[in-house]
């Protein structure tokens, strides 16, 4: 199995623009998870889908924010417009029923 | 709330030496415990868990028992590695609510250095 895949691995934008990360999860993984980490705040829950529905967004920092899952496969995470405090390494992970969860190698975004 | 704490790095060691990463945890539930490890430019490995109390996880000479009467989950390692040299996550998943979710809280990571 390929892991769980992330793209871009790195992207730098603007203030201003929007940006949107993608994540495939393991074939037959029921979870997906959203997560952002920094120097200062660590690693931070944003959102959680299970079967495709969001399960919990309480982490999700604003209206900036949105996450979707439209298939078992497939998940985006869109901020617009982006803001330099964004600027993080954005983590999906996948998992099955057993809490373990796989994680992806991360995208690091910039915004200037 | 659930919460997770571990002992502040960084954590530098010389080759050979005995590792301990201190963690311990406060639930509502029966939570399963996890230490995940970070290499530089990747992203988190589960390195090894335990569901229940008095349970021990091993993996790759890394070693943690969860303990319920002190709520901890310390890492330990008799011999380290300059491979070895990451950043270490203490976790802990609690089930909750009647529709099958769970939240996992992360510590805040300690890093450890390794000298050849």
């Amino acid at each position: 199995d390929a892991g769980v895949i992330q793209s871009p691995r790195h992207e730098v934008t603007e203030m201003g623009q929007e940006v949107t990360l993608r994540c495939k999860p393991i074939s037959g993984h029921d979870y997906l998870f959203w997560y952002r980490q920094t120097m200062m705040r660590g690693l931070e829950l944003l959102i959680y889908f299970n079967n495709n529905v969001p399960i919990d967004d309480s982490g999700m920092p604003e209206d900036r924010f949105s996450a979707k899952m439209p298939n078992a496969s497939f998940s985006t995470l869109k901020i617009q417009p982006s803001e330099p405090r964004d600027s993080a390494v954005y983590f999906c992970a996948s998992s099955s029923d057993s809490y373990e969860q796989y994680f992806g190698p991360g995208t690091r975004l910039t915004v200037t | 709330g659930d919460s997770v704490t571990q002992m502040e790095g960084p954590v530098t060691l010389s080759e050979e030496a005995f590792l301990t990463i201190n963690c311990t945890y406060t639930a509502t539930g029966y939570p399963s415990l996890f230490w995940y490890v970070q290499y530089p430019g990747e992203g988190l490995q589960l390195l090894l868990k335990a569901t229940k109390a008095d349970d021990k996880g091993s993996n790759k000479g890394f070693e943690a028992t969860y303990r319920k009467e002190t709520t901890s989950f310390h890492l330990e390692k008799g011999s380290v590695q300059v491979s070895d040299s990451a950043v270490y996550f203490c976790a802990l998943s609690d089930p909750y609510g009647d529709t099958g979710g769970f939240k996992t809280i992360f510590g805040a990571g300690t890093r450890l250095f390794v000298k050849a």
